[in-house]
């Protein structure tokens, strides 16, 4: 299965500013994902990132907040803007992995916590 | 949309036990159905995943029976062992085209020596 590399993998940041996450996989993928996992909950989508095009985003979720940027098919980036405390979740990057079993494969997590 | 709900959101049982898990999905098109294990500190594992096509798939200990006309899925692990603890969730999506993954709101499974 695909390889993904997220970093960081935790940091702790002011309220106000601002922290991009990257995602690196080993492998071509058409399809990737962001998630937010708030303390002790399920995962929600946040957007779909396609390679040159511009994410698709879910509902309660918008571009200001979390602007993506999808510069090839193995990386992306997602930018939590003007972090509140309310954003301190994990962020978790995935694809549609069709290298071995198909399936969704997850990184590691970026555990951000906002003070 | 697709709803997925997910039970017990606890369970604990002894080494050697079985363990349950229980999800039901609302959308009938929904085609594929994934089961997601979470260490603490870590992302989801993909562990076993069954398409609609099928009504059992196994893997060792684990196994997965879907159930299309009732739309409800289940997760049965034998013989737990204490490094099977971790938080499952189960998910649901269409598989041809991209349809989101939608999540269970998670099992956290504890399984004592």
């Amino acid at each position: 299965s695909a390889v993904i590399s997220q970093k960081p993998s935790r940091d702790i940041c002011q309220r106000g500013t601002s922290l991009t996450i990257q995602c690196q996989v080993d492998s071509q993928v058409t399809m990737m994902f962001w998630y937010r996992q708030q303390p002790g909950q399920s995962l929600t989508l946040i957007a779909t990132a396609n390679q040159g095009s511009e994410a698709t985003y879910e509902s309660g979720f918008v571009i200001d907040k979390f602007p993506i940027s999808r510069p090839n098919l193995t990386f992306s980036t997602l930018t939590v803007s003007n972090m509140s405390p309310e954003d301190s979740s994990i962020y978790l990057c995935s694809v549609e992995d069709w290298t071995g079993n198909y399936g969704y494969t997850f990184g590691s997590g970026t555990r951000l916590t906002v003070v | 949309g697709e709803n997925v709900e997910q039970h017990p959101s606890t369970l604990s049982v002894q080494e050697g036990d079985s363990a349950v898990i229980k999800c039901t999905y609302s959308d009938s098109a929904s085609n594929y159905f994934p089961w997601y294990k979470q260490e603490l500190g870590k992302g989801p594992q993909l562990i076993i995943d069954i398409r609609s096509n099928v009504g059992e798939k196994k893997d060792q200990r684990i196994a997965v029976t879907l159930n299309k006309t009732a739309k409800h899925f289940s997760l049965h692990i034998t013989e737990t062992q204490p490094e099977d603890s971790a938080v499952y969730f189960c998910a649901a999506s269409m598989r041809t085209g991209f349809q989101k993954l939608v999540f269970g709101t998670g099992t956290r499974l504890l399984v004592s020596p």
